[in-house]
């Protein structure tokens, strides 16, 4: 199955820009979507396709990448950032990576 | 509005199965695939399976053996069915609306399921 390797964990000031990665271990095109989990809360889709923005969410937040390594970028970071993202394949089956616990200094 | 709400036993006991219902409302399952993931308590999503709009099922590997997708259309109803639980299935289970077999657009809010006896 296809692998997503991503940092365990950033520390960002609100106004920072922030870029978390995903790498896959084989190329999956650009089959890949970005997720956003607060706590005791459902996973909120961000960007679909590698740097399409979902409905409704803010510009702030944009994807970028092809093939094995992608980026989520979030500038300027907010307060309410505060969550945990999850990128997702669907090259091949669905995977999703460990997730990126984003905190706010 | 789009919405799915996951319903089902909150324990059950090893070795037994889990039957879970996620219903849905805003859209027809003829149009668009549902799938389900689960998350252990403080550890990531793990794609478990879904159900096309024609009806197809795919399941992930490694739990391929023991499920079971269907559907019922006319009340707008997904199942799953997991068979010979143990305690490492203990994890929030989501049903999720799928788009073109790629991501999840609108997801439910999950139900608790721990397997202990």
């Amino acid at each position: 199955d296809t692998v997503l390797t991503q940092s365990p964990a950033l520390a960002v000031s609100p106004g920072e820009r922030v870029s978390i990665s995903c790498r896959a271990s084989e190329g999956v095109d650009s089959y890949m979507h970005w997720y956003q989990q607060k706590p005791g809360q459902q996973p909120k889709l961000l960007i679909y396709k590698a740097s399409k923005l979902a409905f409704g969410v803010p510009a702030r937040f944009s994807g970028s990448g092809s093939g094995t390594d992608f980026t989520l970028t979030i500038d300027p970071v907010e307060a309410d950032d505060t969550a945990t993202y999850f990128c997702q394949q669907s090259w091949n089956d669905r995977t999703f990576g460990g997730g990126t616990k984003l905190e706010l200094k | 509005q789009v919405q799915l709400k996951e319903s089902g036993p909150g324990l059950v006991q090893p070795s037994q199965t889990l039957s879970l219902t996620c219903t849905v409302s805003g859209f027809s399952l003829t149009n668009y695939d549902v799938g389900w993931v689960r998350q252990p308590p403080g550890k990531g999503l793990e794609w478990i399976g879904e159900i096309w709009s024609g009806g197809n099922t795919h399941y992930t590997p490694p739990l391929k053996s023991r499920l079971s997708i269907s559907r019922d259309t006319s009340k707008s109803q997904i199942f799953l069915k997991m068979d010979s639980l143990q305690t490492e299935d203990t994890a929030m289970y989501f049903c999720a609306r799928s788009r073109y077999h790629d991501y999840f657009d609108y997801w439910g809010q999950g139900v608790m399921v721990t397997v202990s006896s």
